[in-house]
């Protein structure tokens, strides 16, 4: 059974805080993603990483950092947490692009104080 | 560029009646289509998927029809019940590139 797991799944932090949010898959696959839901917005990307080593920019960036450090784990990273950066942030995984499934995590939720 | 069009923000029906979702893309490639959906408290699970190469999604009573010639998807079910209540996104892969692209969702309460 294919597994993401997050971790904090409830996050009260203040602004200008540093946040991490962690992510941690089984499924051996090579893509990771960071989403970020809101309402009237759907999902939107903000990093996603091809295999350890590498993060790349997806929708919306800004005031965002990615670490993959290996294979199973992806960190999002708020380095000045702001208000707008509450949300519900979701991670997934997936095999390869587009055409491909992506399995996601139960979210975490972050509010900036 | 490309995109996704979820026009119906919310949709509320009663236990045993039709459902139909509409969702329209653009895209200059060959995509591939899904609709994802989201039960309260977790994350996104995929439904149904389609390509060019099928046409046609059936899962848990749940049927998606990709017609290339009005860039539509839209998502049915004959006879929906309380536990169909859940967030739906009509979701379009991109076969040459990294990512998807999600639409704005469908909320879809069902009274019993």
């Amino acid at each position: 059974e294919a597994a993401v797991t997050q971790s904090p799944r409830n996050k009260v932090a203040v602004t200008g805080g540093k946040v991490t949010l962690s992510c941690n898959q089984t499924n051996n696959h090579n893509n990771m993603y960071w989403y970020r839901q809101d309402t009237g917005h759907g999902l939107r990307l903000i990093h996603y990483s091809y295999g350890a080593g590498s993060t790349e920019k997806g929708d919306i960036p800004d005031g965002y950092k990615a670490s993959r450090p290996s294979q199973e784990n992806f960190s999002l990273i708020l380095e000045l947490a702001t208000p707008s950066q509450t949300s519900v942030y979701f991670c997934a995984s997936g095999d390869s692009g587009g055409q491909d499934t992506q399995y996601f995590g139960p979210g975490t939720r972050l509010l900036v104080l | 560029g490309d995109s996704v069009t979820q026009m119906q923000g919310q949709v509320t029906l009663s236990e045993d009646d039709f459902l139909f979702i509409n969702c329209t893309y653009s895209t200059t490639w060959y995509p591939t289509l899904f609709w994802y959906v989201q039960y309260p408290g977790e994350g996104p699970q995929l439904l149904l998927k389609v390509t060019t190469a099928n046409n046609k999604g059936i899962s848990r009573g749940f049927e998606a029809t990709y017609d290339k010639g009005t860039t539509s998807f839209h998502l049915q079910k004959a006879s929906v019940q309380e536990s169909d209540s859940a967030v739906y996104y009509c979701v379009l892969g991109d076969t040459n590139a990294y990512k998807v692209i999600f639409g704005k969702g469908t909320h879809l309460h069902v009274l019993p």
